[in-house]
């Protein structure tokens, strides 16, 4: 079965550091991987998307992540990190052809100090 | 666009009560997953409905159950609730999609406490 793994539940960067999200990922067939926001008592947001047509994929608000097959990682990464950026981010996957449902990471709360 | 819309957005049980959570999905989407958080983790997949149809099911008892209505709207049912039920619940649409490759819109959540 697929699944994610998010490394490090906390991540704490201070203002206009780069920001640097882990996920591994563990399936048998070529996945679907995502990344979702969540602010304080809010819903998920989609950030971004893999779906094998670019390894290097951008999301909104300067976000990215790059699919590494060798390592199994889809990282999340942003030049520089904004006050705003604080929140809950969530790694997932899909599994193509059949599967229907997300399967969540832990999640990994970043912190931006000033 | 309101996008997807869940209700009520906090309630509180008593053990032993059953529950029903609404979702109204995003226009124009026809696919509706239930979720549910528990605090400090990531949501698990509870069903996904389809034509009015369960299509698939995560691993939670069947004291969770669901419906789907032609307007494409659903509701999450509850019974039995016992104190471990207590979770944000996430309602997401999407278009149906056999590749799996289209993302879902969740809603803001339910927040459910059962005492």
């Amino acid at each position: 079965a697929q699944s994610v793994t998010q490394l490090g539940s906390h991540v704490s960067v201070s203002e206009g550091a780069l920001v640097l999200l882990r996920c591994n990922y563990s399936s048998s067939v070529p996945p679907y991987l995502f990344w979702y926001v969540q602010y304080p008592n809010q819903g998920l947001q989609l950030l971004l998307k893999y779906t094998s047509a670019a390894t290097l994929v951008k999301g909104i608000n300067g976000f990215e992540a790059e699919f590494k097959k060798s390592e199994t990682s889809f990282h999340l990464t942003k030049p520089s990190a904004h006050m705003s950026d604080a929140a809950e981010y969530f790694c997932a996957v899909k599994q193509g052809n059949s599967g229907y449902a997300l399967n969540f990471g832990k999640g990994t709360s970043l912190l931006v100090t000033p | 666009d309101a996008g997807v819309t869940q209700s009520p957005t906090h309630l509180i049980k008593t053990r032993g009560q059953q529950v029903t959570l609404r979702c109204s999905p995003k226009s124009g989407h026809d696919t509706v997953s239930w979720y549910q958080q528990a605090l400090g983790q990531g949501p698990q997949f509870i069903f996904q409905y389809y034509e009015e149809e369960e299509r698939q099911r995560g691993n939670f008892p069947d004291r969770f159950s669901g419906h789907q209505f032609p307007n494409y709207s659903s509701e999450l049912n509850v019974n039995a609730l016992l104190l471990g039920d207590s979770a944000l619940y996430l309602c997401a649409s999407s278009q149906r999609d056999i590749q799996g490759s289209t993302e879902a819109f969740f809603g803001q959540g339910t927040r459910l406490t059962v005492v």
